[in-house]
């Protein structure tokens, strides 16, 4: 079945710099890649998402690109503020609906 | 905008007892999905269900486990004998479609505390 890695765990960027979350995926299959921000006990909430026909996607400060060939998808959040601070998950899934999560990634974002 | 609802917010059982978790997908959706999460940890899946049955179930999801959608609105799960290992967050997701247009919205979860 389909394997996600997600990298760095945690990450701590000053208030206005970029921030890279990385992620691979072992399942050749997989079609749909999107980004969740889960803050503490809250629900994971989509805030992005990009699709294998597609190689990058930009959302105001946030983008995604994939990499088919090497099987590995980033998020960009630039211009970061406070209140993204949060727990990211990215997470991968193919036609069959079982969507496998990464690790997760702890950004601290300080003013 | 229409939400996935899960009820209860915190349920807290005895190691051995059944428990049954709800959810309320949002209505023009067909697929659901049920998903935990251990403190800390990352979100993994259970299962999927489409068309009043299971389409995928992960490694986690054994026999103690079942999902039912007893009417038009609610989508269960049940879990048989519970374990102290089940205690988690359990999140209730549904989609209006599947495969790569699956975009999953998840409902607030349920807090599972098994004592």
């Amino acid at each position: 079945g389909e394997n996600v890695e997600q990298h760095p765990s945690t990450l701590s960027v000053q208030e206005g710099d970029s921030a890279v979350i990385k992620c691979t995926y072992s399942d050749s299959a997989s079609n749909y890649f999107p980004w969740y921000k889960q803050e503490l006990g809250k629900r994971p909430q989509l805030i992005i998402d990009i699709r294998s026909n597609v190689g990058e996607k930009k959302d105001q400060r946030i983008a995604v690109t994939l990499n088919k060939t090497a099987k590995h998808f980033s998020l960009h959040i630039t211009e970061t503020q406070p209140e993204d601070s949060a727990v990211y998950f990215c997470a991968a899934s193919d036609n069959n609906n079982d969507m496998r999560f990464g690790a997760g990634t702890r950004l601290t974002v300080k003013p | 905008e229409p939400e996935v609802t899960q009820t209860p917010s915190h349920q807290v059982t005895q190691m051995g007892q059944e428990v049954i978790l709800r959810c309320v997908p949002i209505s023009n959706h067909l697929y659901f999905y049920w998903y935990r999460q251990i403190l800390g940890q990352k979100v993994e899946f259970l299962v999927s269900f489409y068309n009043n049955e299971i389409s995928e179930k992960s490694e986690i999801f054994d026999d103690q486990f079942s999902v039912e959608r007893p009417d038009g609105s609610n989508f269960t799960l049940k879990i048989r004998s519970t374990k102290l290992e089940d205690s988690a967050m359990y999140f209730c997701a549904s989609s209006s479609t599947s495969g790569s247009l699956n975009e999953q919205f998840f409902g607030p979860g349920t807090r599972l505390t098994v004592l």
